[in-house]
C-alpha cells in the first residue's frame, strides 16, 4: 500500500542552525501538508500546499518557515534559524483531489534544538 | 476554549472491553477525522466521516452532525489497541485540520 515517507526520523540541530525535513508524499497525491505537535501537546496545522503554491498557513508559519516541492515527488519543510520552540515532532500529509478530505500521514520527523 | 473537545482524556480497560471515546466540536465542520497515533508518533488515518457511521474490523465511528459530536467505539479490545486517539475536524472552505488533544487508552491484557 503506498504511503508517505519523512526523512530523518529524528534530527538533532543546534539554535540558529537552519533544518531541512523532507517528506515524499504518496505518487498521485497533489495536495501536501505540514502539522508539528511539541512535546506533550495536540497536533498544530503549519501549511498547506497546492498546484506549487502555498494555499493556506497558519501564524505559526512565519518568514522562518519556507516550504517547496523541488523535484516533483520531495516536498521540504525548511526552518531558517532554529529556536528551542521549534522542537517537536514534524509530520507531512498528502491527499488527492478526488479524497480531498482523506489525509495520509507520514511517520514523523522528531526535532531536537538544542 | 478549545473548538475540539475528546473525553475521556485517559481511558484503561480489560482486554475484551467495548470501548467509547466521545468527540465534540463547536465549529461547522466538512468532515471528521478519527486518527491513531502510536507510542512511537507516528500518525494512522482511521476513519473520515461527513455524516452517519462507517465500520472497519472492531473499530465503528459514529457522527452526529447536528449535535457537533463524534464517537469512536472499539469492540473486544486488545492490547494492541494501547495508543492515542485523536479527532480532528476540518473546517469548510480551509484546508487545514483542527485537532483534539486526545484520548490515551491502554488495554491491559
Amino acid at each position: 500500500e503506498p504511503e508517505v515517507t519523512q526523512t530523518p526520523s529524528h534530527q538533532v540541530t543546534q539554535m540558529g542552525q537552519e533544518v531541512i525535513l523532507r517528506c515524499v508524499p504518496i505518487s498521485n497525491h497533489l495536495y501536501f501538508y505540514w502539522y508539528r505537535q511539541i512535546l506533550g501537546q495536540k497536533v498544530e496545522f503549519l501549511v498547506s500546499f497546492y498546484n506549487n503554491e502555498i494555499s493556506e498557513k497558519s501564524e505559526i508559519f512565519d518568514d522562518q518557515f519556507s516550504v517547496e516541492r523541488p523535484d516533483g515527488s520531495n516536498f521540504t519543510l525548511k526552518i531558517r534559524s532554529t529556536k528551542l520552540e521549534d522542537s517537536a515532532m514534524y509530520f507531512c500529509a498528502s491527499s488527492t483531489p478526488r479524497t480531498f478530505n482523506e489525509q495520509y500521514f507520514g511517520p514523523g520527523t522528531r526535532l531536537t534544538v538544542t | 476554549k478549545n473548538e475540539v473537545e475528546q473525553s475521556p482524556q485517559n481511558l484503561t480497560a480489560q482486554e475484551g472491553e467495548f470501548i467509547t471515546i466521545n468527540c465534540s466540536y463547536s465549529v461547522g465542520i466538512s468532515a471528521l477525522h478519527w486518527l491513531q497515533q502510536h507510542p512511537g508518533g507516528g500518525i494512522v488515518s482511521l476513519f473520515m466521516l461527513s455524516s452517519g457511521k462507517k465500520k472497519h474490523g472492531r473499530l465503528i465511528a459514529t457522527i452526529n452532525i447536528q449535535e457537533k459530536h463524534s464517537s469512536l467505539h472499539i469492540t473486544a479490545s486488545h492490547p494492541r489497541d494501547s495508543a492515542v486517539y485523536i479527532c480532528a475536524v476540518r473546517v469548510p472552505y480551509t484546508d487545514k485540520l483542527i485537532f483534539g488533544t486526545g484520548t490515551r487508552l491502554q488495554v491491559f491484557p
